[in-house]
């Protein structure tokens, strides 16, 4: 069975700089999908960034970006730019190519400071 | 707009009482999930659904029960026989599988009094 770690249990950034979130997952297979959802104090999560294992090329969105290391079996989110509606629990997230049950990391509090 | 309710926001319980939690979804997919959220964890799959009248068990899935009659309505039922109920519930869907996202509700906080 796969494994989703997320070693920062919180963390906090001033506004308007750079922040990276960690996540390492273990799986033996080579097709999948990682997910990065977040989720604001209103407890809805929110797809924040999706990578496909099978490309090479990091995923963006806007502010968002991640660093995807298949060999290190790492999947790290970049949050640029840092807003203070960031604020929220940040989840890393593994999927297998077929099904679509996902595997949560523990989530890391991100904390925008003003 | 298209989404996924659920209802009650909150709800309180006695112990011994068994509980419907209710997940409606109008986006016309056709899988649907039940995950559990615990303080400082992440979330955990109780029970998942691909099609109509179809359930599988997720990984905590003993003291729940569900149903899945309608594509766009996915109960969970909380049981007595759930030692540790008390917890945020998350109720997703998604197109067929191999979709890749899952939305989500809003979640149901239950406590047990």
């Amino acid at each position: 069975a796969q494994t989703v770690t997320q070693s920062q249990p919180e963390m906090s950034v001033q506004e308007a700089e750079t922040v990276t979130l960690s996540c390492t997952y273990d799986t033996s297979e080579n097709n999948y999908y990682l997910f990065w959802y977040k989720q604001p104090p209103s407890r809805q999560m929110i797809l924040v960034i999706r990578q496909e294992a099978y490309k090479q090329q990091n995923a963006t969105e806007n502010r968002f970006s991640v660093n995807f290391q298949k060999a290190a079996k790492s999947f790290s989110l970049k949050i640029s730019d840092s807003q203070l509606g960031d604020t929220a629990m940040y989840f890393c997230a593994f999927r297998y190519n077929a099904g679509n049950m996902l595997t949560f990391g523990g989530g890391t509090r991100l904390m925008v400071k003003p | 707009d298209g989404g996924i309710t659920q209802s009650p926001k909150y709800l309180f319980r006695k112990e011994g009482q068994n509980v419907t939690l209710s997940c409606e979804q109008n986006l016309n997919h056709d899988a649907m999930y039940w995950y559990r959220q615990d303080p400082g964890q992440g979330l955990r799959l109780i029970y998942y659904s691909q099609i109509v009248n179809d359930f599988q068990k997720g990984d905590i899935a003993e003291g729940y029960s569900v149903s899945r009659e309608k594509k766009e309505s996915f109960p969970l039922t909380v049981t007595s026989a759930q030692k540790n109920p008390t917890a945020f519930y998350l109720c997703a869907s998604s197109y067929g599988e191999g979709s890749g996202e899952l939305f989500f509700g809003e979640g149901s906080r239950l406590t047990v009094l």
